[in-house]
């Protein structure tokens, strides 16, 4: 089954720009989406369509996505930011609906 | 503005039957393409899908729990059912349900209810 590979934890410090990976074969093929966790939260969506935002989500989130790896890229990092973050995709075989293991995000 | 909201059993005893509910506002499980997905997290785990619900009652299942899975609606209450039988101690998670308005690539969550925690011991 198809599997997406990120990063146990990233730190970055306030003000600073934050990349998080999400690697999996060909993902580049695929739309992704992410998700922004904070401690005892529901997960919340940041970015659809590799890079859409829903309404009310800063224009400091952002995606990419080509060959391998998508990105996550959060600019002008705040201390409210630091959460778990999880990519997500449609695989349409095997597990349809696939998420990422979770990168924490940690504001030094 | 939608909303949804699980309900159920906080504690089963392993071998049980767990049944939760997600009552949700906000839009109709009439509508093309609206789903409801559920989702799952161990304690200090990751997200797991579990099974993911259609208007059209299409159905998709995460295929290792697929035996054990069954998901209803009921378009009059606005509310998905999902039953897991032979419950076990590391079925212990939060389960939450969340509202998908696409297919396939287009299966993104939003909103997603707060979720409730079952755990699984005797």
């Amino acid at each position: 089954s198809y599997v997406l590979t990120q990063p146990p934890s990233v730190s970055v410090a306030p003000g600073q720009t934050a990349g998080i990976t999400c690697g999996g074969n060909n993902i580049g093929g695929k739309s992704v989406h992410w998700y922004q966790q904070k401690p005892g939260q529901a997960p919340v969506l940041v970015v659809y369509n590799d890079n859409d935002r829903p309404s009310g989500i800063p224009e400091r989130f952002s995606g990419s996505n080509s060959g391998n790896t998508a990105t996550l890229t959060i600019s002008r990092v705040e201390a409210g930011d630091e959460a778990d973050y999880y990519c997500q995709v449609w695989d349409g075989s095997g597990d349809p609906v696939i998420f990422g293991g979770g990168t924490k995000l940690t504001v030094l | 503005q939608i909303s949804l909201k699980e309900s159920g059993p906080t504690l089963v005893k392993p071998t049980q039957t767990l049944t939760l509910t997600c009552t949700f506002s906000g839009f109709s499980l009439t509508t093309n393409a609206v789903g409801v997905g559920w989702i799952r997290q161990p304690p200090g785990k990751a997200l797991q899908w579990l099974a993911l619900f259609y208007w059209d009652d299409d159905k998709h299942f995460r295929p290792s729990l697929k035996s054990r899975l069954t998901i209803t609606k009921d378009t009059s209450k606005n509310q998905v059912v999902l039953t897991m039988t032979n419950m076990d101690p590391v079925d212990t998670a939060t389960y939450y349900c969340a509202h998908t308005s696409g297919r396939g690539d287009y299966a993104w969550f939003d909103p997603w209810g707060q979720g409730t925690l079952v755990t699984v011991s005797s």
